[in-house]
C-alpha cells in the first residue's frame, strides 16, 4: 500500500452502538489527524496526534476518542454513536505536526447513524 | 472556529477560461495552503504560500497572498474539465494549537 488507507469505506450504524474507524499510513509520518466533513461546513478537526503516544483535541472532539499506539495507526472510536455523527470522516497525515506541513488525506469513510 | 472562508461558494466556467477563487481569513498567519477535493475523494494538497511571499506559481496555478487584507486568491488558468472539484484554503486558527482549519470551499465546475 502507499499513502493512507481507511476502513470501512462506508457504514450504517444504529444509534448507541460503538464504532471504530481505522486509519493506517505507510509514509512514517509523525502527525496524524481525523476530520469530519459535513455539507456546507467544510472539514472540522476532531483529534490529532503529533507523534506516537500523544494525542490532542481538535475543534469538535466530543463523542470521539483516539489512540496512537504506534506511528502507522490512528483509530477513531465513537463510544456510543448518535445521528449527529453522520458524516464523512477523513484521516490525514503529515511529516510533522503544525501548520507548515502538507497533509495527505485518505479516501474517507462515509458513516450514517440511524 | 473557522479561520478561512472561500468565495464564491460555487463557480461555473467554460473550458479554457480562467477561474479565480478567493479566501479571507481573520487573524495573522504564517502560511496558507490550498487543497483540491474531487467528488467522493480525499483532499489533495496544491500549494503552500508563506506569509513573506506575495505570489507563487505551480503549473497552471497561481496563488497570491495579501497579508494586509488577510486574503488569498487561487487562479487556475486555461481550465479543463478535470479541474472540476472543490477547492479549500487552509490556515492555522488563532490560538496556540497551530492545527490547520479549512474553509467550506468553492465548488468549481468546468464545462466542456
Amino acid at each position: 500500500i502507499a499513502g493512507i488507507t481507511q476502513a470501512p469505506t462506508s457504514q450504517i450504524l444504529a444509534a448507541g452502538r460503538r464504532m471504530t474507524l481505522r486509519c493506517t499510513q505507510d509514509m512514517r509520518h509523525n502527525a496524524m489527524y481525523w476530520y469530519r466533513q459535513d455539507l456546507g461546513l467544510g472539514l472540522r478537526l476532531i483529534h490529532y496526534s503529533n507523534t506516537a503516544g500523544t494525542t490532542g483535541k481538535g475543534e469538535v472532539p466530543d463523542g470521539y476518542s483516539v489512540s496512537r499506539a504506534n506511528t502507522d495507526d490512528f483509530p477513531l472510536t465513537l463510544a456510543s454513536a448518535v445521528p449527529s455523527q453522520t458524516s464523512v470522516y477523513f484521516c490525514a497525515s503529515s511529516e510533522q505536526g503544525g501548520d507548515y506541513n502538507e497533509q495527505f488525506f485518505g479516501p474517507g469513510t462515509r458513516l450514517t447513524v440511524l | 472556529s473557522q479561520q478561512g472562508e472561500e468565495d464564491p461558494q460555487a463557480l461555473s466556467i467554460q473550458e479554457g477560461e480562467n477561474a479565480t477563487m478567493n479566501c479571507s481569513y481573520k487573524t495573522s498567519i504564517n502560511n496558507l495552503q490550498w487543497y483540491r477535493q474531487n467528488s467522493g475523494r480525499g483532499l489533495v494538497h496544491l500549494i503552500l504560500i508563506r506569509s513573506n511571499e506575495r505570489e507563487k506559481h505551480s503549473g497552471r496555478l497561481r496563488v497570491t497572498l495579501d497579508t494586509s487584507k488577510k486574503s488569498s486568491s487561487l487562479l487556475i488558468t486555461a481550465s479543463r474539465a478535470a479541474d472540476t472539484a472543490s477547492y479549500f484554503c487552509a490556515t492555522p486558527p488563532s490560538g496556540s494549537a497551530r492545527q490547520l482549519t479549512f474553509g467550506s470551499g468553492t465548488q468549481l465546475t468546468v464545462l466542456p
